[in-house]
């Protein structure tokens, strides 16, 4: 079945530090992929999101991009803030969403 | 800006007590959704709805679970006799369209605690 692989955290960085966060998926369609992100205590909010091989999504300084040939959607942000600290879920969707196991990021300052 | 809502937000129940959890979907959403994510793990798939029907349903989705759009705004889910194992946050979600690229839309969940 379909499925989406996330890397383990935490990932604990230094602010400004450079942020990657990797995702790879199995899907037998088209999916569409998505970024969502979680802060302490609250639900979930769509960051970012790409529906076609190549597209590029963004978001707050966030990007990914869908590649198909590696089916991968790897969420990058080039200096990260304190406030950015939360989980990340990577998902793709064919009608339900699918999420990885989501990656919880820490910024100190 | 529309948003989903969802009540409560903290429910506390007895094991085996019954317990239902209400969404508000966005108004003009057809298609509607609920997902659950026990603490720390992620976030899974229970079941769709549309057009007061089931449209899928996952593995955990037994025949203890049952949706129900009673009136036309809101959306639930029932749990008939809760276990331990079903303490965990609840999200209902929303869109106005199944193709993939279609936002889901989340409300903030429902944190359920069973005893």
């Amino acid at each position: 079945g379909d499925s989406v692989t996330q890397m383990e955290g935490p990932v604990t960085l230094s602010e400004e530090a450079f942020l990657t966060i990797n995702c790879t998926y199995t899907a037998t369609g088209y999916p569409s992929l998505f970024w969502y992100v979680q802060y302490p205590g609250e639900g979930l909010q769509l960051l970012l999101k790409a529906t076609k091989a190549d597209d590029k999504g963004s978001n707050k300084g966030f990007e990914a991009t869908y590649r198909k040939e590696t089916t991968s959607f790897h969420l990058e942000k080039g200096s990260v803030q304190v406030s950015d600290s939360a989980v990340y879920f990577c998902a793709l969707r064919t009608d339900k969403l699918i999420f990885g196991t989501g990656t919880r990021l820490q910024v100190f300052p | 800006e529309p948003e989903v809502t969802q009540t409560p937000s903290h429910q506390v129940t007895q094991m085996g007590q019954e317990v239902i959890l209400r969404c508000v979907p966005i108004s003009n959403h057809l298609y509607f959704y609920w997902y659950r994510q026990i603490l720390g793990q992620k976030v899974e798939f229970l079941v769709s709805f549309y057009n007061n029907e089931i449209s899928e349903k996952s593995e955990i989705f037994d025949d203890q679970f049952s949706v129900e759009r009673p009136d036309g705004s809101n959306f639930t889910l029932k749990i008939r006799s809760t276990k331990l194992e079903d303490s965990a946050m609840y999200f209902c979600a929303s869109t106005s369209s199944p193709d993939s690229y279609n936002e889901q839309f989340f409300g903030p969940g429902t944190r359920l605690t069973v005893l």
